[in-house]
């Protein structure tokens, strides 16, 4: 079993509709997580992180932690289709002294007008 | 700009003809590492440095080299490339602060393919 996990998709929305992902881990040493936006053809680029279990609001994005579950997750509210994009999930617990992220393998999100 | 460069963005090569991928920062960051990006598998660290001359093996290092001899520049080097190679390649680096998460910054990506 990876140590996260994350459905593929695609994911296909119309404008307008709230979006869910989600992902699962298995490693309770986990204690930052972190979602990355990547544009096709692009790197990714963080969009937001939390640190343990809890809720984050950044404009349209939530991201939601709950550590009891293994189970992260974020919402994009009133989506569009500069949304679009591979939303991967990464987490990251203390190892050497330093918080290295391990990545799911991503969601394509498609938001059609 | 703070930004993560790499070259070539785009190489098609032959089996067995070494290459290197170069990656050079500027935010003066000390940990820098490489990834490998295939459909279905995600992001896979092929191998990481937590500053200059130490390296590290990450999840997928086998027929990857690598050299970290200056902070701010990190080649990826394919000794003899094969196939199963071909895959978009990403150089990231964060800074290493005493606490909590720093942000990582990749690279715009090279897409390599080896015939």
């Amino acid at each position: 079993q990876k140590e996260v996990e994350q459905d593929p998709g695609p994911l296909s929305v119309p404008e307008g509709a709230i979006v869910s992902l989600n992902c699962t881990y298995s490693n309770s040493a986990f204690q930052y997580f972190m979602w990355y936006r990547q544009y096709s053809r692009k790197g990714p680029e963080l969009l937001m992180y939390t640190y343990s279990s809890g809720n984050k609001e950044d404009g349209r994005f939530t991201a939601q932690v709950d550590k009891s579950s293994k189970y992260i997750s974020l919402f994009i509210r009133d989506s569009q289709p500069s949304d679009s994009a591979t939303y991967l999930c990464a987490m990251a617990g203390l190892s050497g002294g330093s918080y290295i992220p391990t990545f799911g393998r991503g969601t394509s999100l498609i938001v059609h007008p | 700009e703070a930004q993560v460069t790499q070259n070539p963005r785009y190489l098609i090569t032959v089996t067995g003809k070494k290459l290197t991928v170069t990656c050079s920062q500027n935010m003066n960051h000390e940990y820098m590492s490489w990834y490998r990006q295939d459909p279905g598998l995600g992001l896979r660290q092929i191998y990481y440095s937590m500053n200059v001359e130490v390296t590290d093996k990450g999840d997928v290092p086998e027929g990857y080299k690598v050299s970290r001899k200056e902070k701010r520049n990190f080649p990826l080097i394919l000794e003899s490339p094969s196939p199963n190679q071909t895959s978009l390649y990403f150089c990231a680096s964060r800074d290493t602060g005493t606490s909590g998460y720093n942000e990582q910054f990749f690279g715009p990506g090279t897409r390599l393919t080896v015939l």
